[in-house]
């Protein structure tokens, strides 16, 4: 089955520089969740979308934005990078846009910050 | 505001001893209640749920767990635990709205 994919797997930047992540979700889900996952620390929330509108915000650095396009795969466009943003990035997706829905995860994003 | 607590933050069982990770919520509505497993490497996988009905919950790879309204709490058991059963194990919250709150995570390491 078609699970939630991420890419790239692995983004190595410096300090200043910007990135784009890229979440696709499992086809006929509408909505797209963003995580941050510290080394050795639990997922962080970031920020969601339902059927392309922001749904809910969590810890997202201002210098941090996301959007979901109009096939509902969502790019996190993070700027000014610093060394604490290095970290797994997760994206998940679900159906209906409703909490009982359970979130799928892709594998992550491991961002390396230089 | 929510907030999840996992109480163990490390465990470390032998092979065939049973399993009981601790999980409890600060919620007084009606929530949904997930327990996800992160295998070293990968990514997020989801154990079980809770949604209603039943309070005991039966998940993947002989997984279960007991939804305690008047404890707040959401506690995993296994009978028998695996060499492969090693992760780390997240309880996570959602109230309703689009954000799930998780745990801090329980590393489970189980010895052969």
């Amino acid at each position: 089955a078609a699970g939630v994919i991420q890419s790239p797997r692995h983004l190595i930047k410096e300090k200043r520089e910007t990135a784009t992540l890229k979440c696709y979700p499992i086809p006929r889900h509408d909505t797209v969740y963003w995580y941050q996952q510290g080394p050795g620390q639990d997922p962080q929330f970031l920020i969601s979308f339902y059927e392309k509108m922001q749904s809910d915000k969590g810890s997202i650095p201002d210098r941090f934005s996301a959007q979901q396009f109009s096939d509902y795969h969502s790019e996190l466009n993070m700027s000014s990078l610093e060394l604490g943003d290095s970290a797994l990035y997760f994206c998940a997706s679900s159906r209906a846009g409703q909490g009982n829905q359970p979130q799928h995860f892709g594998d992550g994003t491991r961002l390396s910050i230089l | 505001a929510q907030s999840v607590s996992q109480h163990n933050h490390h465990v470390i069982l032998s092979e065939a001893a049973s399993l009981e990770l601790g999980c409890n919520y600060s919620y007084g509505g009606t929530v949904n209640l997930f327990w996800y497993v992160q295998y070293p490497g990968q990514h997020l996988q989801l154990l079980l749920k809770y949604f209603s009905g039943d309070p005991l919950v039966k998940g993947i790879k002989g997984f279960e767990a007991e939804f305690i309204k008047s404890k707040f709490s959401f506690n995993l058991r296994k009978p028998s635990v695996q060499w492969s059963d090693t992760a780390e194990y997240f309880c996570a919250v959602n109230a309703g709205g689009f954000k799930t709150i998780f745990g801090a995570g329980t590393r489970l390491f189980v010895k052969a």
